[in-house]
């Protein structure tokens, strides 16, 4: 069952530009985590932050995580061609599976 | 290093013909190990999960079966294709109990005509 809902569906903005996406979870989580897909490719963890931090950082990413909001959102700063991608998050909650979520597809225009 | 494979990158198949796709993984051991299904633009959907030899846990009812013969290898079957089964298969691993990270494969093709 989809638990994850990204907003927007769709993004397009200029090179150089920042890109936010946000994602909205309806129960309780023990971490969140976002994916980035090539079109045609396999999924490719970005990165992972549990329920007890707010805030991560990993290069040109950014993730928040708000619990009391059940929402996350990935700010991607500088934005490049190569970011063109459909981005998705997952949220786990102790077992061995991640609910996903329907994605943002993201477009860099040059 | 771990890696992971995943073959055939692409398959076209008639309805009621059967279907064989294998996984496998490198570089660790125990995993637990995924199938999931994705539509032409759409999020993913979890077919079935292993976390063991022998161990599968099916997530939709439907005319998919999974296998795991050994540690790291997976194996997603079928003995008559529908249209509907048409779409983008996707094998990940993870170790671990608490929704930790997913490493997927290339993934698979399959448009059943």
């Amino acid at each position: 069952s989809q638990q994850g809902e990204e907003d927007p569906q769709a993004l397009s903005i200029q090179e150089g530009e920042n890109a936010t996406m946000n994602c909205s979870y309806k129960t309780s989580i023990n971490n969140l985590q976002w994916y980035r897909q090539n079109s045609g490719r396999g999924l490719v963890h970005l990165i992972l932050i549990r329920s007890n931090e707010r805030e991560k950082h990993s290069g040109r990413l950014r993730v928040t995580l708000d619990t009391s909001k059940k929402s996350s959102s990935l700010l991607i700063t500088a934005s490049r061609a190569a970011d063109t991608a459909s981005y998705f998050c997952a949220t786990g909650s102790g077992n061995y599976q991640l609910i996903w979520g329907a994605g943002t597809k993201l477009i860099i225009k040059p | 290093s771990q890696t992971i494979h995943q073959w055939p990158a692409t398959l076209v198949q008639p309805v009621g013909s059967p279907l064989s796709l294998e996984c496998t993984v490198e570089g660790t051991s125990n995993p637990n190990l995924y199938w999931y299904r994705q539509a032409a633009g759409r999020g993913l959907q979890l077919l079935f999960y292993s976390v063991g030899i022998g161990q599968i846990s099916s997530e939709v009812p439907q005319n998919l079966s999974a296998s795991r013969p050994q540690d790291r290898q997976f194996i997603l079957s079928s003995k008559k294709l529908l249209l509907s089964d048409s779409g983008f298969y996707l094998c990940a691993w993870s170790v671990g109990t608490s929704g930790s990270e997913q490493y997927f494969g290339p993934g698979t093709r399959l448009t059943v005509t």
